[in-house]
């Protein structure tokens, strides 16, 4: 049964700092990896899709890579804003349609 | 409508009620999803439509919970006899239906809520 567990938990920290999120999954049978922001009391929003084939995407000051063998991914945040304050969520795709998603990180960026 | 679009957005309803949440996906989307998201963890699959048919119930907790999609879009996730432990956030996602390759575009939530 696949698991995903996503470290660390919670995250505090001041603006201008680069974060590394982790995310790690116990089987790398995998179709893809997604990684999600969710707002309080909001849905979720898709930042990154990572194919299984893929090593990382990126988009803006956001990277993501994969290392599907390793079952782990991390989420790169540079130059960190008070407007990324969010739970971040990660998510795989296996051989079934649904997702498995870790507890998520929630990371508050202080002014 | 322009994105994943559920209903109510809040829900407060007593214990041994039943209840209907619906979703109306994005236009042309084949692919329906059902997840529930307690509080402090991730979203939980319960259910997944291609098409009218359900393709994958096995995240349904028991017989008190069913969904429909009668025809391919708006689907509805009912439950009978709510229990207290049945508070959550119930989100609805949609996609294109091409497998491995889809991304899921998710609703804002409904919020449930037994007294």
């Amino acid at each position: 049964k696949q698991e995903v567990t996503q470290i660390p938990a919670a995250l505090s920290v001041p603006e201008g700092e680069n974060l590394v999120l982790n995310c790690s999954f116990t089987d790398s049978a995998i179709y893809n990896l997604q990684w999600f922001r969710q707002d309080p009391g909001k849905g979720l929003t898709s930042l990154l899709l990572i194919q299984s084939s893929q090593r990382e995407q990126t988009s803006g000051r956001l990277n993501a890579s994969l290392d599907k063998s390793s079952g782990r991914s991390t989420l790169y945040i540079a130059a960190s804003q008070p407007g990324d304050s969010a739970t971040y969520l990660c998510a795989v795709k296996g051989n079934t349609d649904k997702l498995i998603f870790g507890t998520g990180t929630r990371l508050q960026v202080f002014p | 409508g322009a994105g994943v679009s559920q209903t109510p957005s809040n829900k407060v309803t007593e214990k041994g009620k039943y209840v209907e949440l619906r979703c109306d996906p994005i236009s042309g989307h084949t692919a329906l999803y059902w997840y529930r998201q307690s509080l402090g963890q991730g979203p939980e699959f319960l259910i997944y439509f291609q098409g009218t048919g359900a393709a994958d119930d096995s995240g349904l907790p028991n017989d008190r919970f069913f969904a429909v999609r009668p025809e391919g879009s708006v689907s509805t996730l009912k439950i009978q006899r709510t229990e207290r432990g049945d508070s959550a956030v119930y989100l609805c996602a949609s996609s294109l239906g091409r497998g491995g390759t889809d991304t899921q575009y998710f609703g804002p939530g409904t919020r449930l809520t037994v007294l």
